[in-house]
């Protein structure tokens, strides 16, 4: 299995609503992010689990709660966005040692 | 800022022609790495050049990297239809925080 899997593929949710973002790998990889991509814009980063710990916290407001359960699942706990927050949410991977990335097909999220 | 810096922002060429797309970075660096996003899904790694090599191939793409000048070009020989997508640069640091920062990237269209 050489894939991140994130699901949903699409989400659509109210101000108000609370919503997870999943990502899987089962590639043994030690690290994974989350990524927030905006159209035409790059990917910027958000955070960074290394060995299920946070590592990396780009100074991303509360209402995005990343959680790390175990080594092959990474969540992204939404609450209380704003239309703003309307993007591609990329998860990615990489192996110990190593620093390429194997990126999810992402989430597009829709906040109404 | 540890991001590469992308040009050109936009390149439009005829199927079968050479594409080259340039990065420049200002930190010093452990390895750079280019990757590609085709339209609204995940990001592909492509390819890894370290800091000690200049040169590197991979089926048709070539990356060159110039340590002096801070500088990296991808070049794609015999473009197709399919590599029409977005491409990014990824220089890696030799210190501070370990983590992909991307740049503007170029967007590649490649003309039947």
């Amino acid at each position: 299995d050489t894939e991140v899997t994130q699901t949903p593929k699409h989400l659509v949710m109210g101000m108000t609503n609370k919503k997870s973002l999943k990502c899987e790998q089962h590639m043994g990889h030690r690290a994974m992010y989350w990524y927030k991509q905006k159209a035409k814009k790059p990917p910027e980063l958000m955070f960074v689990y290394s060995y299920e710990k946070l590592s990396i916290n780009e100074s991303v407001p509360s209402r995005f709660s990343p959680e790390c359960p175990n080594s092959s699942l990474l969540n992204l706990h939404l609450h209380a966005l704003q239309p703003e927050d309307s993007a591609l949410y990329l998860c990615a991977s990489s192996q110990e040692g190593r620093t390429e990335a194997f990126f999810g097909q992402g989430t597009r999220l829709t906040v109404v | 800022s540890q991001q590469g810096e992308e040009d050109p922002q936009a390149l439009s060429i005829q199927e079968g022609e050479n594409a080259t797309m340039n990065c420049s970075y200002k930190t010093s660096i452990n390895n750079l790495q280019w990757y590609r996003q085709n339209s609204g899904r995940g990001l592909v790694h492509l390819i890894l050049i370290r800091s000690n090599e200049r040169e590197k191939h991979s089926g048709r793409l070539r990356v060159t990297l110039d340590t002096s000048k801070k500088s990296s070009s991808l070049l794609i020989t015999a473009s197709r239809a399919a590599d029409t997508a977005s491409y990014f640069c990824a220089p890696y640091p030799i210190q501070g925080a370990q983590k992909l920062v991307f740049g503007q990237g170029t967007r590649l269209t490649i003309n039947p």
